[in-house]
């Protein structure tokens, strides 16, 4: 099974800061990684896919780059709105896998 | 449009079996290449995977939960069942079924199943 340890675990930032979480998988899955957004009371949000690929619809602050084995997430000039929980899953194998989640804080 | 939506118990006993439905519109599960998946997510941790099932009937389990778990679709009503058994506080949590494209692109609103006697 193919582990993801995301990083950090947990942040606190302010409106306009760029924030970039990473996932690191425990061995190289290649592109096959994907980043959603996880707000309570909601279901996750693709926001990008095959590492760096984007979604239609998900706002251009979001990006994300990294092959193999590490991959940020970058969102730049933060809202209000992106305060949520962030997940990395890798598809290369089964079973699939999701990293612990990054929860983000918007002060 | 995909769109899904889950369906089933609330609250089931310990030891029951759970069994969620999963109705979605904008696919067919007859058509090459389509997939549907089950994920769960319990209070105040992350997503796991549960399990996929393909059209042409391959299915793939977690292998943690493989010994419970079974997934069937029935493609004239476009539905996904999954049946879990034996029931433990531990399953209680937040099911999703979503359509994947080997991302998961659409989910459902999710179904928050409660384990408790």
């Amino acid at each position: 099974e193919i582990v993801l340890t995301q990083s950090p675990d947990f942040q606190s930032v302010t409106p306009k800061e760029t924030v970039t979480i990473t996932c690191r998988a425990s061995q190289g899955i290649a592109t096959s990684l994907h980043w959603y957004q996880l707000k309570p009371g909601q279901s996750p949000k693709l926001l990008i896919k095959s590492a760096s690929q984007s979604i239609s619809g998900v706002p251009s602050r979001f990006s994300g780059s990294g092959s193999g084995t590490d991959f940020t997430l970058t969102i730049n000039s933060l809202e209000a709105e992106d305060a949520a929980t962030y997940y990395c899953h890798q598809s290369s194998s089964l079973p699939n896998t999701f990293g612990q989640g990054t929860k983000l804080e918007i002060k | 449009q995909i769109t899904l939506k889950e369906s089933g118990p609330t609250l089931v006993k310990p030891t029951q079996t759970l069994t969620l439905t999963c109705t979605f519109s904008g696919f067919s599960l007859t058509t090459t290449g389509e997939c549907v998946a089950w994920i769960r997510q319990p209070p105040g941790r992350a997503l796991e995977w549960l399990a996929l099932i393909f059209w042409d009937n391959d299915r793939r389990y977690n292998p943690s939960l493989q010994r419970r778990l079974t997934v069937t679709k029935d493609t004239s009503k476009n539905q996904v069942v999954l049946t879990l058994t034996n029931m433990d506080p531990a399953d209680t949590g937040t099911y999703y079924c979503a359509h994947r494209n080997d991302e998961f692109d659409f989910w459902g609103q999710g179904a928050l199943v409660t384990v408790s006697s």
